[in-house]
Parts: C-alpha cells; structure tokens; sequence
C-alpha cells in the first residue's frame, strides 16, 4: 500500500482480557518496529523485524506481550491480561534499510 | 544504553518567530533523524541528517556529530508547525528523545 496501515484505529477493552493490534507495513519495506507511546511521552520500542531474520523483542515490557510478523509482511502485537498501565499509543514504522522510517497512524489502546 | 536529550521540553511561539531546537546525544551517531509529530498524532519524518547541513523549506537541519548533538532550525513559524519535534538516532531501532513540544500561536 502507500502507507502504513495499522487498525484498529481505537480499541477499549476491559483489564483481563487479551487484544490483537495489526500492522500493514508499505510492501518491499523488509524491516518493521513497533513501538508505545504513553500520554504526552516518546517513542518506547518494543520490537523489530528485520527480514527473516529472528525479531529483536529486546523492548516488549513484560510476556503478556508478543509479535508475529507473517510472511514478511503483515504484524500482528498480542498483549495478554491487559492492565491499565498498557493503556497507550501503539505505533507501527517500516522501513527499507535504517533510514526513512514511515509511522502508521497507531492504535490507540485503553484499557479500562 | 545511548541518552537522547531534546532541549526545550516545550516551547510557545508567536507566529512568524523563528526557533532552534536542539538534540544533544550520549554515543556517536551513525543515524540521525527528525520527525514531526502533528497534533493528531501522525509521525512525519523530516531528515535524514548524520553529519552536515541539510534544508526543507522553513526547515533545515544541522549535525556536528563530533561535539554530539542536532540543531533543527524553523524559520517564519506557522500554526501548522505546532506539535511535537523528535530527534531519534542509531540504526536498528531508532531511540527517540522525549522531543520538544512547540504551539505556534496566531
């Protein structure tokens, strides 16, 4: 696609319960970053995917987090037992090569 | 790990102003970026900017990666300008500052 297309754009979901965040990343970019932003904060990383090579998941906070990036393309971020502190932005990025990162317009995340 | 520090933490100016916002950083950079974030929270990257000087319009940017820090300058500031400054640098992954905040007022 053109962009970066994440969805869903908004997601309330009750503490407890597991939720799935998707990440279309622009097609032929081979690296793909997920990261949180909370309220009025940076860029926290959680995770990279660099081709096939296995994911940096150095950033993912907790193992109620994991990530999926499905032939090359396609990411899905798995936060289990959501708590109030995941509440937050979540922001997927591609790219090709280490510069010219392009950001989707994130997921909003609350957890309540 | 490698410190990004963003000077100032927010800043409010009257249209037409001009700005400098800087980026100090802990490590030597073989990357560095500038990203615009817009009030409705879409990241935009501005430059690429490693070493040198490169301008975008308004906007232009400066790297003396000897001494560890970005400059990036906005000149004749408009509303559309306000949101959030990020620098962020090294390859995989970007670290981002904390980024300075700036309103543009009318």
């Amino acid at each position: 696609g053109a962009g970066v297309s994440q969805s869903p754009s908004n997601k309330v979901t009750e503490k407890g319960k597991d939720v799935e965040l998707r990440c279309d990343p622009i097609s032929g970019h081979t690296a793909l970053y997920w990261y949180r932003q909370s309220l009025g904060q940076g860029l926290e990383f959680l995770i990279y995917f660099q081709g096939n090579s296995a994911p940096d998941k150095s950033g993912l906070p907790s193992d109620r987090f994991s990530a999926e990036r499905t032939g090359g393309s396609v990411s899905t971020l798995t936060i289990q037992r959501t708590q109030q502190e995941d509440s937050a932005v979540y922001l997927c990025a591609s790219s090709l090569g280490a510069r010219g990162y392009t950001f989707g317009s994130g997921t909003r995340l609350t957890v309540v | 790990g490698i410190q990004v520090e963003q000077s100032p933490p927010d800043l409010i100016l009257q249209e037409g102003a001009n700005s400098t916002l800087r980026c100090n950083f802990s490590d030597s950079v073989n990357n560095l970026q500038w990203f615009h974030q817009n009030p409705w929270g879409q990241l935009i990257n501005l430059f690429y900017i490693p070493s040198g000087t490169k301008q975008n319009g308004r906007l232009s940017a400066t790297t003396v990666a000897t001494e560890r820090y970005s400059l990036l300058y906005i000149s004749s500031s408009q509303t559309t300008d306000s949101g959030v400054y990020f620098c962020a640098l090294r390859n995989t992954p970007l670290v981002f500052g904390k980024g300075t905040r700036l309103s543009v007022i009318a």
